[in-house]
This record gives C-alpha cells, sequence and structure tokens, in this order.
C-alpha cells in the first residue's frame, strides 16, 4: 500500500504571510494532484503534476513534483483568508486506477 | 456545465441497516469512483467503475457494493451498516483516458447510530 504523509498537519498563519505544505512517500507516483476541501464539500482539484522536476504555478500557488516523483510543494505567497481550507495530495501509481491521499494539512489564515 | 452530482445530502441510519447512495457524473465523463473520507481524514479508495464493471477496488469489505449505469450514472450499497462507516461518502468522475483527473462531488454526510 502506498502511503502518503503531509506536513504540517496544520497551520494557522496571518494574512500576506507565505508558506509551504509538504507531501512525501517512499514510492513512485506516476502522476500527483493537489486538491483544496472545504468543510462538508467534496475536494476541488487545483492541479496535476506528471513529470519529474515540474513546476505548474496557479496564481499565488505554485507546486512542485519532485525529481524522483516521490515527493511534491505547495507554496502559497501572499497568503489570504480565502486560502483557508484542507489541502490535499493524491497520488496514483503505475497501472493504478486508485487516488491514494494524505490526510492532508488544514490551513487557517487570519485576516 | 453540470458538474458531479450526490443524492442525498445527508442521511441517518442505524446499524444493521443497508444504504444506497447516488452519483451522477460530469457531463462527458465515463468513470466513477467511490471514496469514504472519515472526519478528520483523507478520503480513501472503496472502488471504481467504467463501462458498468467493477475495474479496481481498494480495501473495504464485501458490504459495499456498487453498479454503474449504461447513461454513467452509479450508486454505492452498504449492508449492514456499522457505526465506523459514519463518513462522507464523495462520488468522484473522470474521463477514462485521462484518468489523473478526477472531479469530486459534494458528498453524502452518512450518520450510522
Amino acid at each position: 500500500t502506498q502511503l502518503l504523509e503531509q506536513s504540517p498537519q496544520f497551520l494557522s498563519i496571518q494574512e500576506g504571510e507565505n508558506l509551504t505544505v509538504y507531501c512525501n512517500s517512499s514510492s513512485v507516483f506516476s502522476s500527483l494532484q493537489w486538491y483544496r476541501q472545504e468543510p462538508g464539500e467534496g475536494p476541488v482539484l487545483l492541479v496535476t503534476v506528471v513529470t519529474g522536476g515540474e513546476v505548474k504555478k496557479l496564481k499565488r500557488l505554485t507546486f512542485q513534483f519532485g525529481d524522483a516523483r516521490k515527493d511534491s510543494s505547495l507554496h502559497i505567497t501572499a497568503a489570504q483568508p480565502g486560502d483557508t481550507g484542507l489541502y490535499l495530495c493524491a497520488a496514483s501509481g503505475a497501472g493504478s486506477y486508485q487516488l491514494t491521499f494524505g490526510k492532508g494539512t488544514k490551513l487557517s489564515v487570519i485576516p | 456545465d453540470a458538474g458531479v452530482t450526490q443524492s442525498p445530502t445527508h442521511l441517518i441510519k442505524t446499524r444493521g441497516q443497508q444504504v444506497t447512495l447516488r452519483c451522477s457524473p460530469k457531463s462527458g465523463h465515463d468513470t466513477v469512483s467511490w471514496y469514504q473520507q472519515a472526519l478528520g481524514q483523507g478520503p480513501q479508495f472503496i472502488f471504481q467503475y467504467y463501462e458498468e464493471e467493477e475495474r479496481q477496488r481498494g480495501n473495504f469489505p464485501d458490504r459495499f457494493s456498487g453498479h454503474q449505469f449504461p447513461n454513467y450514472s452509479s450508486e454505492l450499497n452498504v449492508n449492514a451498516l456499522l457505526l465506523g462507516d459514519s463518513a462522507l461518502y464523495l462520488c468522484a468522475s473522470s474521463f477514462n483516458p485521462g484518468r489523473y483527473e478526477q472531479y469530486f462531488g459534494p458528498g453524502t454526510r452518512l450518520t450510522v447510530t
């Protein structure tokens, strides 16, 4: 069973600060996705990365896939209260249709 | 463009009962996956349906079963409910060739008492 470990588990920061959350595994993945989930709702897909070393930017969010395709990071610049939520990484292995999720990082951005 | 829809939104059942949850995929999608999300945890994969067949299954007992209809909608059935089955049940859809990208519905909150 592939496991994804996310850190930190909880993060509370002031508006305008920068932050990075991490997603690590001992397994190699064929793709990795980041989702954001708000209470009582389903996860919303933010980005998919498939190539080792890949970097993708989505406005103030920067996503990186590790060279060995075992880890990823999400960096948020100048966090805003609207960024508050649970950030989940999810990955699938070669030949698998199953998405394995980490436990998530719960982010609170205080105005 | 309608996204993934699920019904009902909330459900309360008693131990030992059976429940059926429903999912309609995003327009143009033909693959449906079901996940269980316990409080404070990430979603866990239950199974995936494609072409009306179960294509892959996670580590869940046979009490969990499903079905996919010709219009690609899907049902999740859980028999002999246990207290531990209380969770948010999420449906995700995708277009088979692009299987990396899964889009989630809002979920059904199941409470077993």
